[in-house]
């Protein structure tokens, strides 16, 4: 079964402090994987997308990794910012934008 | 010059009513959907449409009725509305020429409530 998984639910930090959020993905066939930041109200923003031969790919302050091998990815926040507040969403492709296998998301709360 | 426009942003209605979404894209995109967002907060494919033709439909019961009337249009007609069609619809839209990994540009969600 195609599935998505990631952890932690929820998470809260301070402003100015580094997160990682994690996913793990039993989907197949691979094609990509992508991150989403959807704020409360409004709808997913893509973040990156990762292809199988890449392994690490920036956007600003985030950072997202791709092992393909044991399936996991994460998502590194740096230097975290109230506006930083929102659902973390990890999306597999398996080969077309109408194949796509979206997580639960994390929920970041980033507080003063 | 919101690039995915939803209207309504927010639609109450009572069970059995017919209802309609409308969403509309300014990016020159070729392919638009229509997605679900459960009380669980997943996302999932309800229809795709590209250059105004149906590309896939989900197992979605046909009360759901996609209509396009351009590239840049894709509506959402649904008819006798049922407690269990409360949820976050989202449009989204794609350029097809880019391939399968051109993102997905999202609208901002209209919120149904069947009562």
């Amino acid at each position: 079964k195609n599935q998505v998984e990631q952890s932690p639910q929820s998470l809260i930090i301070l402003e100015g402090k580094n997160c990682t959020l994690q996913c793990n993905y039993t989907v197949s066939p691979f094609s990509n994987l992508r991150w989403y930041k959807q704020d409360t109200g409004r709808g997913p923003v893509s973040l990156t997308i990762m292809t199988f031969s890449e392994n690490t790919k920036s956007n600003g302050r985030y950072t997202a990794t791709l092992d393909a091998d044991t399936k996991q990815s994460s998502l590194h926040i740096t230097a975290s910012q109230l506006s930083d507040s929102a659902s973390y969403i990890c999306v597999v492709s398996r080969g077309s934008n109408y194949k796509l296998t979206f997580g639960k998301g994390t929920l970041l709360t980033v507080n003063p | 010059d919101t690039a995915v426009s939803q209207t309504p942003k927010y639609l109450v209605t009572q069970m059995g009513n017919d209802k309609s979404i409308k969403c509309e894209q300014n990016l020159g995109h070729d392919t638009m959907y229509w997605y679900k967002q459960d009380s669980k907060k997943f996302l999932k494919i309800m229809f795709s449409y590209n250059n105004k033709e149906l590309i896939i439909n989900e197992t979605v019961p046909n009360r759901f009725s996609p209509k396009s009337p351009d590239k840049a249009h894709l509506n959402l007609h649904i008819n006798s509305l049922e407690l269990g069609d409360s949820a976050v619809y989202f449009c989204a839209s794609s350029p097809f020429d880019r391939g399968e990994n051109s993102p997905l540009h999202f609208g901002n969600g209209t919120r149904l409530t069947v009562t």
